[in-house]
């Protein structure tokens, strides 16, 4: 089955900076890789997603990247903010229709 | 458009218990997911059902099950609880199974589960 491993673990940047979380995963059949944000308390909240026919997409601060020869994808988050702060997960929609998630990596922006 | 809901929001139950979490998915939406949240062990998968059957089922205990209705609202049962029970329960909603444009998967706010 799917496996996709994370990281880092936790990131610390400073406001303004840029943060950039790396994800590989295994099974090449997989053609989905959403990211999810999730703060103290609350639900993990879409932010961007991508699929295998692409290799980047852009949302305003926010883009993704795909090789899907390497198996791996990355977020970048541009001009970080402390409202960045959160807990961020990759993920994969597997083959058999599971989404497999990273461990997760704990962003905070220092102000 | 209404969100993923789940009930209850929180809850606490002794050990050898059995709890049932529910959740209502998205209007229209037909494939409901369920994931259990802990510290260690990150975002597991529980199961999928889709059309009122189980399409999927993560490496969890038999004491774990569920069950979704013709109106896609999906109940989760587990039973015997145990104090490693103890743990965020997340159900996620879509429209279909494949992970086709358009289809994208939405997260409730979570039932907070507490084995004493």
């Amino acid at each position: 089955g799917e496996n996709v491993e994370q990281h880092p673990s936790t990131l610390s940047v400073q406001e303004g900076d840029s943060a950039v979380i790396k994800c590989t995963y295994s099974d090449s059949a997989s053609n989905y890789f959403p990211w999810y944000k999730q703060e103290l308390g609350k639900r993990p909240q879409l932010i961007i997603d991508i699929r295998s026919n692409v290799g980047e997409k852009k949302d305003q601060r926010i883009a993704v990247t795909l090789n899907k020869t390497a198996k791996h994808f990355s977020l970048h988050i541009t001009e970080t903010q402390p409202e960045d702060s959160a807990v961020y997960f990759c993920a994969a929609w597997d083959s058999s229709y599971k989404l497999i998630f990273g461990s997760g990596t704990r962003l905070l922006v220092r102000p | 458009k209404a969100g993923v809901t789940q009930t209850p929001r929180y809850l606490i139950k002794t050990r050898g218990q059995q709890v049932t979490l529910s959740c209502s998915p998205i209007s229209g939406h037909r494939s409901v997911s369920w994931y259990q949240q802990t510290p260690g062990q990150g975002l597991q998968f529980l199961f999928e059902y889709f059309s009122e059957t189980q399409r999927n089922k993560g490496n969890f205990p038999g004491r774990f099950s569920g069950r979704q209705f013709s109106n896609s609202r999906s109940e989760m049962n587990v039973s015997t609880l145990e104090l490693g029970d103890s743990a965020l329960y997340l159900c996620a909603s879509s429209l279909g199974r494949s992970p086709s444009s358009g289809n994208t998967i939405y997260f409730g706010e979570g039932s907070w589960l507490t084995v004493v």
